[in-house]
């Protein structure tokens, strides 16, 4: 299955870019990889997913190494709504995510 | 429409009882998942519903958890003899697709305390 290793916290001030860095050593070639993020006392929020290109929305990008052994969740401009715990996760047999401990962003004003 | 609904939001229960937890998913959403969540980590896995059947169920920590979806939409996530250890936040999600190439969408969970 698709392990995921995140730091545990970043900083970010307000207005700046937040790169969020995951790696994913044992990912599959089929395996996508997900963030969710995750506000206190609510339940995770779908952020962007990718399978081996970069992909855009309207929350975040996602840079997903060529070897697929890590990825980066990029956040253009801080908000302190980002502030919250984001979790990079793995498919596992292309059906359910395992999720890590994720990485608490703290984003100052 | 709604998102995915848990009921009850808050279940207090003494050590040694039965409880059960309902998640009503996003209509039309065939995947449905269970997950735990213990204070300062992440989603523990639990179960996985594809339709009415369980597609992985590798998560489930011992026999005293069961789920069911009999009818493919809800489901009940069943403990029997509660321990203090169960207590934790049982997050429910539903997606559109059996494959992880989608959006899942969580409930705001429910929070068990055992006591």
């Amino acid at each position: 299955d698709a392990k995921t290793t995140q730091p545990n916290s970043m900083e970010s001030n307000e207005e700046e870019p937040v790169h969020l860095p995951c790696n994913h050593s044992t990912i599959s070639g089929t395996d996508y990889i997900h963030w969710y993020r995750q506000l206190p006392s609510q339940g995770p929020e779908y952020v962007i997913h990718g399978l081996t290109s970069n992909v855009n929305n309207r929350m975040a990008s996602l840079a997903i190494a060529e070897d697929r052994k890590s990825s980066t969740l990029i956040l253009h401009r801080a908000t302190l709504r980002d502030a919250a715990v984001y979790y990079c996760t793995g498919s596992y047999n292309n059906n359910d995510m395992r999720f890590g401990a994720g990485t608490r962003l703290t984003v100052k004003p | 429409g709604a998102g995915v609904s848990q009921t009850p939001s808050n279940k207090v229960t003494e050590k040694g009882k039965y409880v059960e937890l309902r998640c009503d998913p996003i209509s039309g959403h065939t995947a449905l998942y269970w997950y735990r969540q213990s204070l300062g980590q992440g989603p523990e896995f639990l179960i996985y519903f594809q339709g009415t059947g369980a597609a992985d169920d590798s998560g489930l920590p011992n026999d005293r958890f069961f789920a069911v979806r009999p009818e493919g939409s809800v489901s009940t996530l069943k403990i029997q003899r509660t321990e203090r250890g169960d207590s934790a936040v049982y997050l429910c999600a539903s997606s559109s697709e059996a494959t992880v190439n989608t959006e899942a969408f969580f409930g705001q969970g429910t929070r068990l305390t055992v006591v």
